[in-house]
């Protein structure tokens, strides 16, 4: 069964720190992987997606279809980072994206 | 502007009482979605539609019904059926109904019990 793991539900860190956010996603095929963020009181918006490689807000994460993961990257945490993300899993054989519980961000000053 | 709306904002219902939750799109997209979203624990898929009049079940549509008689209307009912309908409700939309395309969301509608 197709299944995205975000283990932790909440992640704090100090303004300025590096950041990561994990996610753990099971699929035999070739997936297609999205981070979606939601800042507060915004709507649900599309971060990045795997086949697109870009950097987003200083945001990165590498597809590693060896462990199964995209975990989501940034070096140098800023306070406007602070929001919920969440890790979806799409195929191309399914309608369905496969949603993850999501992580809320804290980034303390 | 752009994007997906949906309305009302905030709803509250009535035991037994049905309501309808709106969601409109301007971006042409084939397909539409309904999702439901508890704190911690994501979003959970109630209903989409991949084309105009057809839609499928998601994974707890019991206690929902919908209907897709325009393209850019994708409106969602919760019936007297649904014991919990305590939640936020999301709309989105995106250009097929395959899983590869991202999707786009509206600003969501908060549904209380009165």
């Amino acid at each position: 069964a197709q299944r995205v793991t975000q283990p932790e539900k909440l992640l704090s860190v100090f303004k300025g720190a590096p950041v990561e956010l994990k996610c753990n996603y099971s699929y035999s095929g070739s997936p297609e992987l999205f981070w979606y963020v939601q800042y507060s009181r915004q709507r649900l918006q599309l971060l990045l997606r795997h086949i697109s490689r870009e950097s987003i807000k200083g945001f990165t994460a590498d597809l590693n279809k060896g462990e199964t993961s995209f975990h989501l990257k940034k070096p140098f945490a800023q306070e406007e980072d602070s929001a919920m993300y969440y890790c979806a899993l799409g195929t191309y054989s399914n309608y369905q994206l496969i949603w993850g519980a999501g992580t809320k961000l804290i980034i303390k000053p | 502007d752009g994007g997906i709306t949906q309305s009302p904002k905030y709803l509250f219902r009535k035991e037994g009482q049905n309501v309808t939750l709106s969601c409109e799109q301007n971006l042409n997209h084939d397909a539409m979605y309904w999702y439901r979203q508890d704190p911690g624990q994501g979003l959970r898929l109630i209903y989409y539609s991949q084309i105009v009049n057809d839609f499928q079940k998601g994974d707890i549509a019991e206690g929902y019904s919908v209907s897709r008689e325009k393209k850019e209307s994708f409106p969602l009912t919760v019936t007297s059926a649904q014991k919990n309908p305590t939640a936020f409700y999301l709309c989105a939309s995106s250009t097929s109904g395959t899983g590869g395309q991202p999707q786009h969301f509206g600003d969501g509608t908060r549904l209380s019990i009165l």
